[in-house]
């Protein structure tokens, strides 16, 4: 148990668009979803805090009228990067806890590339 | 905040032998979990371990929480280990990850 995807797995997007990244826990009911960006080479860095039917508190430095969270369901996180530039590509990952437990668990990721 | 620092930063392995990883946090915390990133990017959770010892096959990991440390250990490494290992430590709403050890098995 504990399975969470994403969607897409690849995104290639021209300059000034705006991209849409699904989080999803597949047989759990999610409480909490994060969403972080890793470069390549580098670790981890947590970017939002999810929590269904709220708003997304954010970490300092992320901009949060770029990075559009919505926490639509327990099973479903959404993140929208807005006006889209190459230095927003990177590799998205989410996480989500189940039943307020302290493991997160990981999606696959979402490799965006923008031209 | 919570830091997190993770040693070695480079691991190179003939395949058989063991090693042992290490992560040091700043502060005292309730949770720590012992990730694996496989070339594909995908987190494997190891261990959540914010103190005691756990085995799992050949993987342990032991957290000595008064001390603020964590160690994963590795016996009889596999071509398949090979990836990044990073601990994150923190509290319920925040993990802090380290800058990881990237560990390379070669047969």
């Amino acid at each position: 148990g504990a399975v969470v995807s994403q969607h897409p797995s690849w995104v290639i997007c021209k300059s000034g668009t705006s991209v849409k990244i699904e989080c999803r826990s597949l047989d759990f009911q999610a409480t909490t979803m994060f969403w972080y960006r890793q470069f390549p080479k580098q670790s981890l860095m947590l970017m939002a805090t999810s929590n269904e039917g709220s708003k997304a508190t954010y970490e300092q430095g992320v901009e949060k009228d770029k990075f559009l969270i919505n926490h639509a369901s327990l099973t479903l996180s959404t993140l929208t990067v807005t006006s889209a530039h190459p230095e927003d590509s990177s590799f998205y990952i989410c996480s989500a806890i189940r039943d307020n437990q302290e493991t997160q668990y990981f999606g696959p990721g979402t490799r965006l590339l923008v031209l | 905040g919570i830091q997190v620092e993770q040693s070695p930063p480079d691991l190179i392995l003939q395949e058989g032998a063991n090693s042992t990883l290490r992560c040091n946090f700043s502060d005292s915390v309730n949770n720590l979990q012992w990730f694996h990133q496989n070339p594909w990017g995908q987190l494997i959770n190891l261990f959540y371990i914010p103190s005691g010892t756990k085995q799992n096959g050949r993987l342990s990991a032991t957290t000595v929480a008064t001390e603020r440390y964590s160690l994963l250990y590795i016996s009889s490494s596999q071509t398949t280990d090979s990836g990044v290992y990073f601990c994150a430590s923190g509290g319920y709403n925040k993990l802090i990850f380290g800058a990881g050890t990237r560990l390379a098995v070669h047969p």
